[in-house]
């Protein structure tokens, strides 16, 4: 089945430990993005590639750096986690077609911060 | 700015009716999409209207009205698997990343 795939699913890392989540889609989707979610809040955009362009949100820290080496993959970094920083990340993927702009998402990977 | 509110928690019984608001105020308008998300896992899509009036998908059924940025999600003949939250998101222009709002935390009660 298409579908979009994230690795690991949970993620423990120490404070001031580089970490970089990874995600895979097989729809050939030409959109994907990253989102974090905290607890009982929305899903926060951090940045979005369509194809090889990167978009970066405004409010997105610097600790916070993404490569998309193809179409399939996409990795999260984060250079230096804090304690703020634990969340839940999600990967979503999406055609670049009028008419389909439904966004899939991955199951995420939860990251914990010690 | 974008804006995007809904309540924050609602119960309902095992096979009632529930409607779950939304309203928004974007900078723009092209499609409004109602995800759910059960604790821990990822959103996973119901429903898109772009158009206004009601799209039915089931049990399931979303209504949207441009003019007054509002949305509704109407859930039919409760289970208590629906028991999870529903995100409203908006999506401003174009294929622009989708806004969301919190999320209406469902709780479905025997």
């Amino acid at each position: 089945d298409a579908m979009v795939i994230q690795n690991p699913r949970y993620q423990v890392t120490q404070f001031g430990k580089p970490v970089t989540l990874s995600c895979s889609q097989t729809l050939n989707h030409n959109v994907m993005y990253w989102y974090q979610q905290k607890s009982s809040q929305a899903p926060k955009l951090l940045f979005h590639y369509y194809d090889k362009d990167f978009n970066n949100e405004a409010d997105t820290p610097d600790n916070f750096q993404s490569r998309r080496p193809n179409t399939s993959f996409c990795f999260l970094d984060i250079r230096s986690p804090g304690l703020g920083d634990a969340a839940m990340y999600l990967c979503a993927t999406s055609p670049r077609r009028r008419g389909e702009e439904t966004q899939y998402f991955g199951p995420g990977t939860r990251l914990l911060v010690l | 700015g974008q804006n995007i509110d809904q309540p924050t928690e609602m119960t309902a019984t095992e096979g009632a009716i529930v409607q779950i608001n939304c309203t928004y105020q974007t900078s723009g308008f092209n499609g409004l999409f109602w995800y759910q998300q059960h604790a821990g896992e990822a959103p996973t899509f119901l429903s898109y209207n772009v158009l206004d009036g009601l799209e039915e998908k089931g049990r399931f059924s979303s209504f949207l009205s441009r003019s007054k940025g509002y949305s509704y999600l109407l859930l039919k003949e409760l289970q208590m698997k629906d028991s999870a939250s529903y995100l409203c998101a908006v999506r401003a222009s174009g294929n622009t990343p989708l806004v969301f709002g919190k999320g209406t935390r469902l709780s479905v009660i025997a």
